[in-house]
């Protein structure tokens, strides 16, 4: 099945720097990409999804690029800022396949 | 509001309790799914349910039990459970199931139910 790995496990960045967080998968027949936002003690939320006929797609201060090539993708998250401080999920989804496979997750702080 | 609800959003049960999770979703999804979330581990897929058809049972022990009247509800019936089963449940669903190029992928996920098991 899917493997999703995820890094880094935590993640501290001054208010303003940008935030990179990586994931890689297994299943090369995996073509959907969602990333989720979750604060704490909140759902998780999403905020970014990229599919595998694009390399990549931003939304504001986020953007996901993806290499299916290297089955790799990563978040960016430019000019951070204290509400971005969350546990961020990337995860990786089959064609036909009917779940999501998550990664272990990413604690971002954003520090002042 | 994301339109998916749980309750309770907290149950303290014993391993001889039976309990039951309910999750509604108001969205006129045709997709739902129960997650257990544990410190420091993955969100970990435990059940799949389409059209109030169970999909996928990501090998989840017995003392687990869903149930799905309707596509709007989906229940966890827990029974004999252990302590090592204390955990974060999860509630989502999906206009469709996830895969292939429909837009229809996003997972909207319920406020989950924190449970400890004594």
């Amino acid at each position: 099945g899917e493997n999703v790995e995820q890094h880094p496990s935590t993640l501290s960045v001054q208010e303003g720097d940008s935030a990179v967080i990586k994931c890689t998968y297994s299943d090369s027949a995996s073509n959907y990409f969602p990333w989720y936002k979750q604060e704490l003690g909140k759902r998780p939320q999403l905020i970014i999804d990229i599919r595998s006929n694009v390399g990549e797609k931003k939304d504001q201060r986020i953007a996901v690029t993806l290499n299916k090539t290297a089955k790799h993708f990563s978040l960016h998250i430019t000019e951070t800022q204290p509400e971005d401080s969350a546990v961020y999920f990337c995860a990786a989804s089959a064609g036909t396949a009917s779940k999501l496979t998550f990664g272990t997750g990413t604690r971002l702080q954003v520090t002042l | 509001e994301t339109g998916v609800t749980q309750t309770p959003r907290h149950l303290v049960m014993g391993m001889t309790n039976k309990k039951s999770l309910k999750c509604e979703q108001h969205l006129g999804h045709n997709a739902m799914y129960w997650y257990k979330q544990s410190a420091k581990k993955p969100l970990e897929l435990m059940f799949v349910y389409n059209f109030k058809e169970q999909t996928e049972n990501n090998s989840v022990p017995s003392r687990f039990s869903p149930e799905c009247p309707n596509s709007s509800h989906l229940f966890l019936h827990l029974h004999t459970l252990q302590p090592e089963d204390s955990a974060l449940y999860l509630c989502a669903s999906s206009p469709k199931l996830a895969g292939g190029t429909s837009s229809y992928n996003e997972q909207f996920f319920g406020p989950g139910t924190r449970l400890t098991v004594l």
